[in-house]
């Protein structure tokens, strides 16, 4: 069984528009980290986000975590084409390795 | 991409043969992972090292056996290919079992008829 899912399952925005992902999981978590995934390409990491903490910002990405709804959203802010991909989350349940979600398909239409 | 390569990167095997699957990294990490990817289920995982001769099972391991005899090769074998195997094999590698982020090699995609 999966213990991330992403919502939704695709995404299609105009570039210069934000862009907002949901991850929602079962069991308590030690941290949860988010990957982007070009076609055809290896994932890449992109945050990491620890179950202490509420939010956190990289650049153009801001990551929300809320424990108490087991969940967290990915939101890319002016997106660009380049941000087309799959993005995925992955919990650490304490040591019992990453599980990740199916992803969410994001297109970027110049 | 950090020093993970993966060998070979496309194979089209038959239903029942045998099929190893190599993962190379040059960056002294011990902790190296085995996942499959299939759509509709994202990256699961098949089994995992922390160290020389240290492995375990992952979610989705029956089937397949895994061997780490030097820090940076891991390898996934496929005693008897089934259909079932197709899918895309990503090799992930990481400093520490938490906290950390896992480096992703390209992948394999191997197809069973």
């Amino acid at each position: 069984s999966q213990q991330g899912e992403e919502d939704p399952q695709a995404l299609s925005i105009q570039e210069g528009e934000n862009a907002t992902m949901n991850c929602s999981y079962k069991t308590s978590i030690n941290n949860l980290q988010w990957y982007r995934q070009n076609s055809g390409r290896g994932l890449v990491h992109l945050i990491l986000i620890r179950s202490n903490e509420r939010e956190k910002h990289s650049g153009r990405l801001r990551v929300t975590l809320d424990t108490s709804k087991k969940s967290s959203s990915l939101l890319i802010t002016a997106s660009r084409a380049a941000d087309t991909a799959s993005y995925f989350c992955a919990t650490d349940n304490y040591g019992q390795n990453f599980v990740f979600g199916p992803g969410t398909r994001l297109s970027v239409l110049p | 991409d950090a020093g993970i390569t993966q060998s070979p990167r496309h194979k089209v095997t038959e239903t029942g043969t045998p099929v190893t699957l190599r993962c190379h990294q040059t960056e002294n990490h011990r902790y190296m992972y085995w996942y499959r990817q299939d759509p509709g289920h994202g990256l699961r995982l098949i089994h995992y090292s922390y160290g020389v001769k240290d492995t375990d099972k992952g979610e989705v391991s029956d089937g397949y056996s895994v061997s780490r005899s030097k820090t940076e090769d891991f390898l996934l074998t496929l005693e008897s290919a089934t259909s079932s195997q197709t899918s895309v094999y990503f090799c992930a590698i990481s400093d520490s079992s938490s906290y950390n982020e896992q480096f992703f090699g390209p992948g394999t995609r191997l197809t069973v008829l």
